[in-house]
């Protein structure tokens, strides 16, 4: 057990909705990263935050957007959902920005009706 | 061409056999390499990290990286029924003040009994 956890396990949304998935760090961990993972691919890299600022961003549109708070926990919100954003959502939380282990939690699967 | 690639599989073995899992990458600039392995339905789990060339081993698993011809293998001893899972190879795109995953597809491993 990594110690990050996520919630819901499960979400099921319609073409266009809203949505907030969390994400609760390791305690002590000053960076969530968050990864979305198609099905049959690996992880992609959404964006990073560090000490409650993005700080890094991956090839996704500004629909993607998230929020980290002093408690080590964050959220990832996604707008005006596409069928294509169904996947499994994870986070990573780690100490450090970068050369540091990421350790994951057991993701959320969003689909998109 | 992909940063990192990894034929998909799937692969099966039969239960105590030796598993040769690869993964090949681009960018010479890449440090840091990790194994992860994941379950079905469930978030990765850091088996093996890295950093730069040579070996490195745990019990039943070693890892191998060989930065002149920029591959990675991990090595898995007297598989076990166990060990079934989706074994994902990633490298960390990390710029001293930043640090992403990227993640190969995953190779899914059936071992049988």
């Amino acid at each position: 057990e990594t110690g990050v956890t996520q919630s819901p396990t499960h979400l099921i949304k319609t073409r266009g909705q809203q949505v907030t998935l969390r994400c609760s760090s390791q305690s002590g961990h000053n960076t969530v990263s968050w990864y979305q993972q198609a099905l049959g691919q690996g992880p992609q890299f959404i964006f990073q935050y560090y000490r409650e600022e993005e700080n890094g961003r991956g090839n996704f549109p500004p629909r993607f957007s998230g929020l980290q708070f002093p408690n080590y926990s964050s959220e990832l919100n996604v707008n005006a959902l596409e069928l294509d954003d169904s996947a499994l959502y994870l986070c990573a939380s780690s100490w450090r920005q970068g050369g540091d282990t990421q350790y994951f939690g057991p993701g959320t699967r969003l689909t998109v009706l | 061409q992909k940063e990192v690639e990894q034929d998909p599989g799937p692969l099966s073995v039969p239960e105590g056999a030796i598993v040769s899992l690869n993964c090949t990458y681009s960018n010479s600039a890449f440090q840091y390499f990790m194994w992860y392995r994941q379950y079905s339905r469930k978030g990765p789990e850091l088996l093996m990290y890295t950093y730069s060339s040579g070996n490195k081993e745990d019990g039943r698993f070693t890892a191998q990286v060989d930065k002149s011809s920029k591959y990675i293998s991990l090595f898995i001893r007297d598989s076990q029924p166990s060990d079934s899972a989706t074994y994902l190879c990633a490298t960390e795109n990390y710029g001293g003040s930043q640090g992403n995953l990227i993640f190969g597809k995953g190779t899914k491993l059936s071992v049988k009994p």
